[in-house]
């Protein structure tokens, strides 16, 4: 069951370029988390998201968690050739357990 | 500086060899996750372990056999695998409770011939 789907897949953008990435389900999720992923390395946490709604910007980085708590997004401003790598949104459905179901990716090249 | 410690970090075998992955974490983490990334597929979590007892098994073939003799160690035994095996296996850990991020090893990078 493909739970979290996310869009683009693929994207190469030139660097300064702005570009948005999306993580849409069709059920609920108690939070949300964003990872990157370098080639050679395990993913890396960005944020957390647990508010219907909420917004959270690390620098360069906005994310938004949709109002349904179904839905989130990934905001780049000005990308630079070090967002390169694969992003990946992850759901918690169940409040305390531990488990993520993770989306199918979308892989990012940001070129100088 | 990863916390999480995956070895080996490369591993090519024959479909009737018996090896084993090995991960260790010094985060003072109590729960511990296989996961499986292929190529064309979201990242499948396969076990779960919280505080040394298993909580998830995700329909894993019985090839794939792991073990975790306390919360900082976790094995994944593997034997008699098939090509479609090969992927890359992540070992995560966390905090167990609502909402705690995982932190992943760099993974083994698994080639079955």
């Amino acid at each position: 069951t493909q739970l979290l789907e996310q869009s683009p897949q693929f994207l190469s953008i030139q660097e300064g370029e702005n570009l948005t990435v999306y993580c849409n389900s069709s059920s609920v999720f108690s939070s949300l988390q964003w990872y990157r992923q370098e080639p050679g390395e395990g993913p890396v946490l960005l944020v957390t998201v647990v508010t219907g709604g909420e917004v959270k910007k690390l620098k360069r980085l906005t994310f938004q968690f949709g109002d349904a708590r179904k839905d989130s997004s990934l905001h780049i401003t000005a990308a630079q050739p070090g967002d390169t790598g694969l992003y990946l949104c992850a759901g918690a459905q169940v409040p305390g357990a531990n488990n993520l179901f993770f989306g199918t990716g979308t892989r990012l090249t940001v070129i100088p | 500086e990863t916390g999480v410690t995956q070895t080996p970090r490369h591993l090519v075998m024959g479909m009737t060899n018996k090896k084993s992955l090995k991960c260790e974490q010094h985060l003072g983490h109590n729960a511990m996750y296989w996961y499986k990334q292929s190529a064309k597929k979201p990242l499948e979590l396969m076990f779960v372990y919280n505080f040394k007892e298993q909580t998830e098994n995700n329909s894993v073939p019985s090839r794939f056999s792991p073990e975790c003799p306390n919360s900082s160690h976790l094995f994944l035994h593997l034997h008699t695998l098939q090509p479609e095996d090969s992927a890359l296996y992540l070992c995560a850990s966390s905090q167990t409770g609502r909402d705690q991020p995982q932190h992943f090893g760099d993974g083994t990078r698994l080639s079955i011939l």
